[in-house]
């Protein structure tokens, strides 16, 4: 099936640095959205990507849709300690009837 | 809006017993609901589609007469794991697709454990 190559697995950093992960896959996505998950909850949409190109930012969140298609990037800036936790990027390879595909987190980890 | 609950939360069964885990979206209906299961450390393997007033589509590796699927309304479906064994132990999330969009919102998980 479709996998979502997702790095890096873990990141370290001081409160107040800029984050970088990203995403890609071995196939078009027709869809990229970023998600967090706490522990022991559900994930939270943080943001949705639609089409190739398209750069969306939530607060000191900004995500990018790769012109290829096979890749996405997720950047927090500024981090604090609210934004420990697992980020996951996930896509519909086909027209969005199907469930998601998951890639493997990051897990963001804030050291005071 | 798009509130998914999940109930319950967690819970606690003995090896051959058969647990039901309800999904529902409270705000919105979806004709779709989906069930994904996530094991410690790991991310989320989607386990089938569930429509409404129709049959389940599971995915490659999940035993449909394992885990029952029942998509009964459009703000409503349940998961039930039958005959559960303590391989079966993970965190079951379910997530619902709001009619006439391709965003899914996920309710907050079941921890399931079997002793």
């Amino acid at each position: 099936g479709q996998q979502l190559n997702q790095s890096p697995q873990s990141m370290f950093i001081q409160e107040g640095e800029d984050v970088s992960m990203n995403c890609t896959s071995s196939s078009i996505f027709n869809t990229w959205l970023w998600y967090k998950q706490d522990p022991g909850e559900g994930p939270v949409l943080l943001i949705a990507l639609y089409k190739a190109g398209e750069l969306t930012s939530n607060g000191r969140l900004t995500a990018q849709f790769g012109i290829t298609r096979k890749d996405s990037f997720l950047n927090i800036s500024a981090s604090i300690p609210s934004d420990v936790g697992i980020y996951f990027c996930a896509g519909y390879p086909g027209g969005g009837a199907d469930g998601l595909t998951f890639g493997k987190g990051t897990h963001l980890i804030i050291q005071p | 809006g798009a509130v998914v609950s999940q109930h319950p939360s967690w819970v606690i069964c003995k090896s051959g017993t058969s647990v039901k885990i309800e999904c529902r979206s409270l705000d919105f209906q979806a004709t779709t609901m989906f069930w994904y299961r996530q094991f410690p450390k790991q991310s989320l393997m989607l386990m089938a589609t569930s429509n409404e007033g129709s049959k389940a589509t599971y995915e490659q590796g999940v035993e449909k007469d394992k885990f029952l699927i029942n998509h009964a309304s459009l703000t409503l479906s349940t998961l039930t794991v039958t005959s559960a064994h303590p391989e079966d132990s993970s965190f079951y999330i379910c997530s619902a697709r709001k009619v006439g969009t391709d965003t899914q919102y996920f309710g907050p998980g079941t921890r399931l454990t079997v002793l």
